[in-house]
């Protein structure tokens, strides 16, 4: 059981580099999404999609851009690095909106 | 604005004695709330939602509408319980339809002593 797969684990970035952060989940799920964790704040939405083409920004969409064209895939890129960006991602994937929501094992960033 | 609050970033207890963890939101609509855990070395993963009414691993939530609390409560802690435990109402429109993400309050790590 594959379910919600990120790559790559662990990256460290110079501030100004871009990268893309991958995520694909095998349930054929529609909703995907990206959170972002930081001591002391929780767990806060970066992007989030309900579908493939269809995607919408959470409460912290700045410096990140996100698109679906697959229902499998849900990648999160990074424009512009910045050390506020260190941070550990994780992906998720629900069937639809009211069900359970499956977390990836995180990716653990780090710009300097 | 959706806040979630959980007051305690940090709960001790000894096994054996009861266990609650706080929740307070404020949420427009009727949001359907969760638990969500997060063992040493593993993945987050749901514990627990209040439409389902059940109890995982010995743990309860009880919702409060009029407190706007989705308290999280076991009567005997055990070591394997100790976690990060995060509360996370999920938003709906007027219509009741999810848009399927969650708020996430700031976590509670719980530890256990034996």
């Amino acid at each position: 059981n594959a379910g919600v797969t990120q790559t790559p684990k662990f990256q460290v970035l110079k501030t100004g580099q871009s990268m893309t952060l991958q995520c694909a989940q095998d349930m054929n799920h529609e909703y995907m999404s990206w959170y972002r964790q930081d001591p002391g704040m929780g767990l806060r939405l970066i992007h989030y999609s309900v579908g493939a083409g269809i995607t919408d920004q959470g409460e912290v969409p700045n410096g990140y851009n996100v698109s679906r064209s697959t229902t499998e895939d849900f990648p999160l890129r990074l424009l512009s690095a910045a050390p506020s960006q260190t941070s550990v991602y994780f992906c998720a994937s629900s069937l639809d909106g009211g069900n359970t929501i499956y977390f990836g094992e995180g990716s653990w960033l780090t710009v300097v | 604005a959706q806040r979630v609050t959980q007051p305690e970033k940090l709960l001790s207890v000894f096994k054996g004695a009861p266990v609650e963890l706080k929740c307070n939101y404020s949420y427009s609509g009727s949001p359907e709330l969760f638990w969500y855990v997060q063992y040493s070395r593993q993945r987050l993963q749901l514990l627990l939602r209040h439409i389902s009414r059940e109890s995982i691993k010995g743990f309860t939530a009880d919702l409060n509408k009029g407190e706007t609390s989705f308290h999280l409560k076991k009567p005997f802690a055990q070591e394997e319980d100790s976690a990060m435990y995060y509360c996370a109402p999920e938003g709906a429109n007027a219509g009741g339809t999810s848009y399927g993400k969650l708020t996430f309050g700031q976590g509670t790590i719980l530890t256990v002593h034996p």
